[in-house]
């Protein structure tokens, strides 16, 4: 357990519903990063915070991707209108701003129908 | 960032010495080389990281050459519970330490 909790850990849904995932980092951790992986593959990175502020979102998969940190502490991932595509893995990491050791959840695995 | 490339599998028995190469030619002076891994339906977990020379902790030995155009991994003894997925990464702070992870390496070890 690295201390960075996700839930839930498995989410089924049906092809156009939103889902939204939910990423407690390690408590003194400033940044927060999302990835995502699909079977066989290594993390994709997705997008990340540095305490409140989105640094980097340019890699978000589409606009039907949106993520938060409205307080710089826990994160929320959603994705709207969901497709078959989407399934995978979602992983959320933290790291201290200075440090370059991410530490990773368990992920959120989701399956779209 | 620096590509990097290891080999897809290995495979290996119980209580041996298992070296996963990676090759980085591209890398940056101020990149680091580090090493995750994963287990099934699990987060990658951070095993090690180095700049040159050798690198060593509880769980495994990291060597770079001088040239650190490669890394090797080195796991003294491996058992079961170390078959996993191996990733080779390189990268320094640049757009936020955002992590770029190839295809790794699919370590079997067999009894």
């Amino acid at each position: 357990d690295t201390g960075v909790s996700q839930d839930p850990r498995h989410k089924i849904t049906k092809r156009g519903q939103n889902v939204t995932f939910r990423c407690d980092p390690i408590s003194e951790h400033n940044r927060l990063y999302w990835y995502r992986q699909t079977l066989g593959q290594g993390p994709e990175f997705l997008t990340y915070f540095q305490n409140e502020a989105q640094l980097e979102k340019s890699r978000l998969l589409s606009d039907r991707f949106s993520a938060e940190r409205p307080k710089g502490s826990f994160s929320t991932l959603e994705i709207q209108r969901t497709e078959q595509g989407d399934s995978a893995m979602y992983l959320c990491a933290s790291s201290l701003v200075w440090e370059e050791t991410q530490y990773f959840g368990p992920g959120t695995r989701l399956l779209v129908l | 960032l620096a590509k990097t490339t290891q080999p897809i599998s290995m495979d290996s028995y119980e209580g041996q010495e298992v070296n996963i190469t990676c090759s980085h030619n591209n890398i940056a002076t101020n990149d680091y080389i580090t090493w995750y891994q994963q287990f099934p339906s699990q987060g990658p977990r951070f095993i090690i990281q180095g700049y040159k020379t050798k690198v060593t902790n509880e769980v495994a030995s990291l060597f770079i050459p001088a040239d650190r155009k490669s890394s090797t991994l080195s796991l003294p003894r491996v058992s079961l519970s170390d078959t996993a997925v191996y990733y080779c990464l390189v990268g320094g702070d640049n757009a936020g330490n955002m992590l770029t992870f190839g295809g790794g390496t699919r370590l079997m070890v067999k009894p």
